[in-house]
């Protein structure tokens, strides 16, 4: 079947500006998370979703940041009034069932977010 | 504070010969660590994981080691293929109710013919 998609993969954009990233999880999988990567770090966890709540949004960095997941499925991450330092790889995975030993996180391919 | 810390940005390895990668933690309380590889513009792929109560796990060409009183784990890849070239994340989870991921930095690894 298929995988973690994300769309778009590039989004250029103007600082001031709003976006929205768009996350569709491996079908019948009930966690999903986003992370975002900026140049030069490592992957830094910003939300999670257990069906269409979120119980652990401590890593969203600002309240610019919002993000909701409808259906149990596809999720959108929105950042609004953008800034340049929001400039990063944002990467969503879904596994299958939180809190189980041994649950892999499946990765998209990211949505690479450049802020001028 | 980095609680998954992976000290050497890059590592270049002969083929067929071992890769070591190495990852250091700070939070004696995950209980869970995985290995991603990532290639560029892709999303990272799982590559193997440990449990914190164990000390070893090997699956093909890839071992993992837990060193638990060291805070330290290794990612051995032998023989080291072109193809294995990437980058290496480790991370690692508290097990809860959100399971989410601290990854370490990456390592950059560089397998020449």
């Amino acid at each position: 079947g298929a995988g973690v998609s994300q769309s778009p993969s590039n989004k250029v954009t103007e600082k001031g500006k709003d976006v929205e990233l768009r996350c569709d999880p491996i079908s019948g999988h009930t966690a999903l998370y986003w992370y975002r990567q900026s140049l030069g770090q490592g992957l830094e966890f910003l939300i999670y979703f257990q069906g269409n709540s979120a119980p652990d949004k401590s890593g969203l960095p600002s309240d610019r940041f919002s993000a909701e997941r409808t259906g149990g499925s596809v999720s959108t991450l929105t950042i609004q009034r953008t800034q340049q330092e929001d400039s990063a790889v944002y990467l969503c995975a879904s596994s299958p069932l939180a809190g189980m030993v041994g649950e892999t996180q499946y990765f998209g391919p990211g949505t690479r977010l450049l802020v001028l | 504070d980095q609680q998954v810390k992976q000290n050497s940005p890059s590592l270049s390895v002969q083929e067929g010969r071992i890769s070591i990668l190495n990852c250091d933690y700070t939070n004696s309380m995950f209980d869970y660590f995985l290995w991603y590889k990532k290639y560029p513009a892709e999303g990272p792929t799982f590559l193997i994981s440990i449990s914190s109560i164990k000390d070893k796990n090997e699956d093909g060409r890839f071992t993992v080691f837990l060193n638990k009183s060291a805070k330290h784990l290794s990612l051995h890849i032998v023989p080291s293929q072109p193809g294995d070239s990437a980058v290496y994340f480790c991370a690692a989870r508290t097990l809860g109710n959100t399971d989410k991921l601290i990854f370490g930095t990456g390592t950059r690894l560089q397998v020449f013919p």
